[in-house]
């Protein structure tokens, strides 16, 4: 089954800082994978994706992700966190084919102090 | 100019109660779909409709039925909710069932509270 990990529910980092938030995904074939970001009382909105082609993909707002093949992984980072990303974070991943549905993970939570 | 809409935003009710969400997409997108989201911010899909058609059914109870009346449009209806229905209901919209590499865009969600 479909499925993808996301190590820590909590990330805090300082502004500035490196933001670097983790991903993996369990699956034999190579998925389609999302990052996702929720602002507080907000839907969720697309931050970037990966489908096929670069495995470094960039985003909005200054984040980017790799594809990694080889770790099952797909790493979301931002050079330097801002307060205003506070958020939390989804990795998704979907797969091609009927009935496809976009399976979430746990979500990790950022937190940036000052 | 709200791509997704739900409405309400928020729904206060006692247990045993009827209650509907309703949700609308201005996008022209085929797809529309059902996510929860509970207290750990865990979402998980429960329902996905292509031009009116029910294409995911996940394991959710009986008590929650959508109906799409045309592709812009799928309501949420729960019947007799109980306690554990408490959550954060969100409507999304995808351009094609088929079309997997492409985004989904969320409503601002609906918060369900059952007392």
């Amino acid at each position: 089954a479909q499925s993808v990990t996301q190590l820590g529910s909590h990330v805090s980092v300082s502004e500035g800082a490196l933001v670097l938030l983790r991903c993996n995904y369990s699956s034999s074939v190579p998925p389609y994978l999302f990052w996702y970001v929720q602002y507080p009382n907000q839907g969720l909105q697309l931050l970037l994706k990966y489908t096929t082609g670069a495995t470094l993909v960039k985003g909005i707002n200054g984040f980017e992700a790799e594809f990694k093949k080889s770790e099952t992984s797909f790493h979301l980072t931002k050079p330097s966190a801002h307060m205003s990303d506070a958020a939390e974070y989804f990795c998704a991943v979907r797969y091609t084919g009927t009935a496809s549905k976009l399976t979430f993970g746990t979500g990790t939570r950022l937190q940036v102090t000052l | 100019d709200t791509a997704v809409s739900q409405t309400p935003k928020y729904l206060v009710t006692q247990m045993g109660n009827d209650k509907s969400i309703k949700c609308e997409q201005n996008l022209g997108h085929d797809t529309m779909y059902w996510y929860k989201q509970d207290s750990k911010k865990f979402l998980k899909i429960m329902f996905s409709y292509n031009n009116k058609e029910l294409i995911i059914n996940e394991t959710v109870p009986n008590r929650f039925s959508p109906k799409s009346p045309d592709k812009a449009h799928l309501n949420l209806h729960i019947n007799s909710l109980e306690l554990g229905d408490s959550a954060v209901y969100f409507c999304a919209s995808s351009p094609r069932q088929d079309a997997t590499n492409e985004k989904l865009f969320f409503g601002s969600g609906t918060q369900l509270s059952v007392l």
